[in-house]
């Protein structure tokens, strides 16, 4: 089945090392994004791809950055990781929507499962 | 700015209850789009439903309908006989019309913790 992957599910880390987590989609779809979850809190924007143009949140702090290598790939590379980081990252992807085609569900995000990231 | 507000943080109900989650939405873009998500235990987020501001039409899928107002800025969500296997938190979202990629950046409620008790 076509879907949203994540790894790892579980990452603990200690305060200051960087951190990697990943996202694979097998949907192809155009939009890549990163959402961070904190405990009982809502999803909250980081950043998204649109193809390869990286569009940031503005209160997206320096210290989350990603990759996406191809279509498939994305990271979220955290580079010093404080205390506060600690938290679930959701990605999620959706197909494009240029103009003319949102009536076809193009804005609808399939997330991952996500992975959640301990800070010790 | 937009906003969406889920009042209810937790509902506990009891098998086969209906419960109905509230949600109420502020924006200044005139055309939008609403959403409802599922988050089970397991954390993955699931759509359920995409709405948009024009079709105030109500809808019903199984035990899962929708009532959409646009006068109250309201776009409610019902479960009918609930199962226990419903119990997860609920997300309401919207996102709007600024144009290009804006259109994929969710704007998301608390959401509220359904607990369905056997």
């Amino acid at each position: 089945d076509a879907m949203v992957i994540q790894n790892p599910r579980y990452q603990v880390t200690q305060f200051g090392k960087p951190v990697t987590l990943s996202c694979s989609q097998t949907l192809n779809h155009n939009v890549m994004y990163w959402y961070q979850q904190k405990s009982s809190q809502a999803p909250k924007l980081l950043f998204h791809y649109y193809d390869k143009d990286f569009n940031n949140e503005a209160d997206t702090p320096d210290n989350f950055q990603s990759r996406r290598p191809n279509t498939s790939f994305c990271f979220l590379d955290i580079r010093s990781p404080g205390l506060g980081d600690a938290a679930m990252y959701l990605c999620a992807t959706s197909r494009d929507f240029s103009s003319g085609i949102l009536g076809s569900g193009a804005n609808v995000l399939t997330f991952g499962a996500g992975s959640r990231l301990t800070v010790l | 700015a937009q906003k969406v507000t889920q009042a209810q943080t937790e509902i506990s109900v009891v098998e086969k209850e209906d419960v109905t989650l509230d949600c109420v939405y502020e924006t200044r873009d005139t055309t939008y789009y609403l959403f409802w998500y599922k988050q089970p235990p397991s954390g993955e987020l699931v759509f359920l439903i995409r709405r948009n501001s024009f079709d105030e039409q109500n809808e019903i899928s199984g035990r899962y309908s929708w009532n959409f107002q646009k006068s109250t800025s309201s776009f409610n969500f019902t479960i009918t006989a609930s199962q226990v296997v419903d119990s997860a938190v609920y997300f309401c979202a919207l996102s709007g019309n600024a144009g290009g990629t804006s259109y994929g950046k969710l704007t998301f409620g608390q959401g509220t913790i359904l607990t369905v008790h056997p």
